[in-house]
């Protein structure tokens, strides 16, 4: 059973350019959360996603957006690219219903220069 | 929204010995996860224990539900339990929402 899995590792950005990263959720899961997590600090939540919408968002800027597709797997775009966006960006997939447990994604960590 | 502090912040231990990390949350919780974060930055599943005990070999976990905190048990550790440990939970919505983190290291 494959976890959750994320594309691209590494990524290396110029400032100003626009960004997409990729997440499969574990098999079985049909929810998707994406967070953000600063080198020191412990993840923060940008926005979660159900039934291909966005159901709940963290305090971030429109400039993070994202999407599900129909086989659940989920995208995050981040455009106009800051230097203050080099981050590791983790993705977590649950299942349905309020008490399910997370399981993430090994990061994708974004450099923006 | 909910508040998680996690203590010690800092943690070195000598191999063998055992620690307890602690998680203070300010609301009740539908979920409380305990994760490791490994160098590579891994978030690693340790414990789902929104209330009650769970044991897992060397590691072991109590939630006090109703006096907003967990306690994570490491005995007998390893340099392989060195890392970043989090304590995240979940109010009223799905979202997670982590503490600062217990930095672990084990040394020889």
């Amino acid at each position: 059973d494959a976890g959750v899995t994320q594309s691209p590792t590494h990524l290396i950005k110029t400032r100003g350019q626009q960004v997409t990263l990729r997440c499969s959720p574990k098999s079985g899961h049909d929810t998707v959360s994406w967070y953000q997590q600063a080198l020191g600090q412990g993840p923060q939540f940008i926005f979660q996603y159900y039934e291909e919408e966005e159901r709940q968002r963290g305090n971030f800027p429109d400039r993070f957006s994202g999407h599900q597709f129909p086989n659940y797997s989920s995208e995050l775009n981040v455009n106009a690219l800051l230097l203050g966006d080099s981050a590791l960006y983790l993705c977590a997939s649950r299942g349905q219903g309020r008490r399910t447990e997370a399981f993430f994604g090994q990061g994708t960590r974004l450099t923006v220069v | 929204g909910i508040q998680v502090e996690q203590s010690p912040p800092d943690l070195i231990l000598q191999e063998g010995a055992n620690s307890t990390l602690r998680c203070n949350f300010s609301d009740s919780v539908n979920n409380l996860q305990w994760f490791h974060q490994n160098p590579w930055g891994q978030l690693i599943n340790l414990f789902y224990i929104p209330s009650g005990t769970k044991q897992n070999g060397r590691l072991s976990a109590t939630t006090v539900a109703t006096e907003r905190y967990s306690l994570l048990y490491i005995s007998s550790s390893q340099t392989t339990d060195s890392g970043v440990y989090f304590c995240a939970v979940t109010g009223g919505g799905n979202k997670l929402t982590f503490g600062t983190g217990t930095q672990l290291k084990v040394e020889l």
